[in-house]
């Protein structure tokens, strides 16, 4: 199995350049969730889908946070315009059944 | 709104010694308890978990048992390793809301010391 597959796995960007994350879920899975990880917040959930729906994005911190869910194998994180606050590292993960979640290596992002 | 509460860290140890790591939550339902891991460098990765009261849940030496009456899941080793060295999140989702999300703790780290 080749797990939950996150690119690029290291972004350094300029404050005001447009961001995008990619994720690939598990095979079969048919939930998946982008996180945000820092040293002051912790871990925090920003979205999830569910068959390729969002059904909650109330974490997604402001508008310029955008994420997509074209089909049941790709997934995508954008910030537009991305800023310094914005680095991170973001982890996505996929799930079959409720609660046991797979997550990705992660991407780790800096924004200058 | 649920929240889960465990011990801050770091923690620091000495290779063979007896780890525990306090975990309490808050939930309105009946909720599933997790132990997730994170190796330096990578995602996090589930180690146990529990679904109901008196559950308990074991992985690579490390236990947890589902407490009910205290609100709580601690993670328990006998004797860690070098190689146990992580950050450790305790998570819960609770199954009355139908949701699926999860909602984590800070995390402890820690580091087991030759």
């Amino acid at each position: 199995d080749a797990g939950v597959i996150q690119s690029p796995r290291h972004e350094v960007t300029e404050m005001g350049q447009e961001v995008t994350l990619r994720c690939k879920p598990i095979s079969g899975h048919n939930s998946l969730f982008w996180y945000r990880q820092t040293m002051m917040r912790g871990l925090e959930l920003l979205i999830y889908f569910n068959n390729n729906v969002p059904i909650d994005d109330s974490g997604m911190p402001e508008d310029r946070f955008s994420a997509k869910m074209p089909n049941a194998s790709f997934s995508t994180l954008k910030i537009q315009p991305s800023e310094p606050r914005d680095s991170a590292v973001y982890f996505c993960a996929s799930s079959f059944r409720v609660n046991e979640q797979f997550f990705g290596p992660g991407t780790r992002l800096t924004v200058l | 709104g649920d929240s889960v509460t465990q011990m801050e860290g770091p923690v620091t140890l000495s290779e063979e010694a007896f780890l525990t790591i306090n975990c309490t939550y808050t939930a309105t339902g009946y909720p599933s308890l997790f132990w997730y891991v994170q190796y330096p460098g990578e995602g996090l990765q589930l180690l146990l978990k529990a679904t109901k009261a008196d559950d308990k849940g074991s992985n690579k030496g490390f236990e947890a048992t589902y407490r009910k009456e205290t609100t709580s899941f601690h993670l328990e080793k006998g004797s860690v390793q070098v190689s146990d060295s992580a950050v450790y999140f305790c998570a819960l989702s609770d199954r009355q809301g139908g949701s699926e999300k999860l909602v984590f703790g800070k995390g402890t780290k820690l580091t087991v010391n030759p």
